[in-house]
């Protein structure tokens, strides 16, 4: 079964300075996708970048890039040039692939809190 | 449209009470997920629809949980007879299948703000 593990509960991180979130992940297929979400306050789940087990290069999108070592199973946030409004929950999650039986749903890790200080 | 909605924001029922809540998706998205979120956890799957037809359930949705989507448009989940432990947030999700022919996992998932459920 997949299983996404997210080691730090919480992060501090100073303004525009970079920081990386963890995340490990289990599975036994050979095609599946990766995802970060960013939750505020308000509830709702961001989303933020993705990688593909395929993927040759590391997804990058603006301040967003994600270390990707399939090797080790981890899929690393990282945020460049921390802003205050970057202070929120981090989910790592993982998509089943439609030929496992899933059909593509998301699979969460418990998060990380960041809390970038000015 | 701007996003996926869902309607109410926040829901207070006394146990025992039946609550149900909407989830407006994108509107050319055809698949629908339901998530269920406690305190200080990641979400947890509930339920997945194509269009109309519902094609998976989570062992988490009891016979209390009952989740629709006529039409292939809106969806609604009702919680039956409400007890403390459903006290969560209830989030919905929509995406855009671009059929078999596409990468796996090339489409990502949009989230409505959810729903917070408080059963007293």
């Amino acid at each position: 079964a997949q299983k996404i593990t997210q080691t730090q509960p919480g992060m501090f991180v100073q303004e525009k300075e970079a920081v990386t979130l963890d995340c490990t992940y289990d599975t036994s297929d050979q095609s599946y996708g990766l995802f970060w979400y960013k939750q505020p306050s308000s509830g709702e789940m961001i989303f933020l970048i993705y990688q593909g087990s395929y993927d040759e290069q590391n997804a990058t999108e603006g301040r967003y890039s994600l270390n990707f070592q399939k090797a080790r199973k981890s899929a690393n946030l990282v945020i460049s040039a921390s802003q205050l409004g970057d202070s929120a929950m981090y989910f790592c999650a993982m998509r089943e692939p439609p030929f496992s039986g899933g059909y593509n749903k998301l699979i969460f890790g418990a998060g990380t809190r960041l809390a970038v200080h000015p | 449209d701007t996003g996926v909605s869902q309607d109410p924001r926040h829901k207070i029922t006394k146990r025992g009470q039946n609550v149900t809540f909407r989830c407006d998706p994108i509107s050319e998205h055809n698949r629908l997920y339901w998530y269920r979120q406690t305190l200080g956890q990641g979400p947890e799957f509930l339920t997945y629809f194509q269009n109309e037809a519902q094609l998976e359930k989570s062992r988490l949705l009891s016979d209390r949980f009952s989740a629709e989507r006529p039409k292939g448009s809106f969806s609604t989940l009702e919680i039956q007879r409400t007890e403390q432990g459903d006290s969560a947030m209830y989030l919905c999700a929509s995406s855009l299948e671009r059929g078999t022919g596409a990468p796996v996992g090339d489409t990502e998932a949009f989230f409505g703000q959810g729903t917070r459920l408080t059963v007293v």
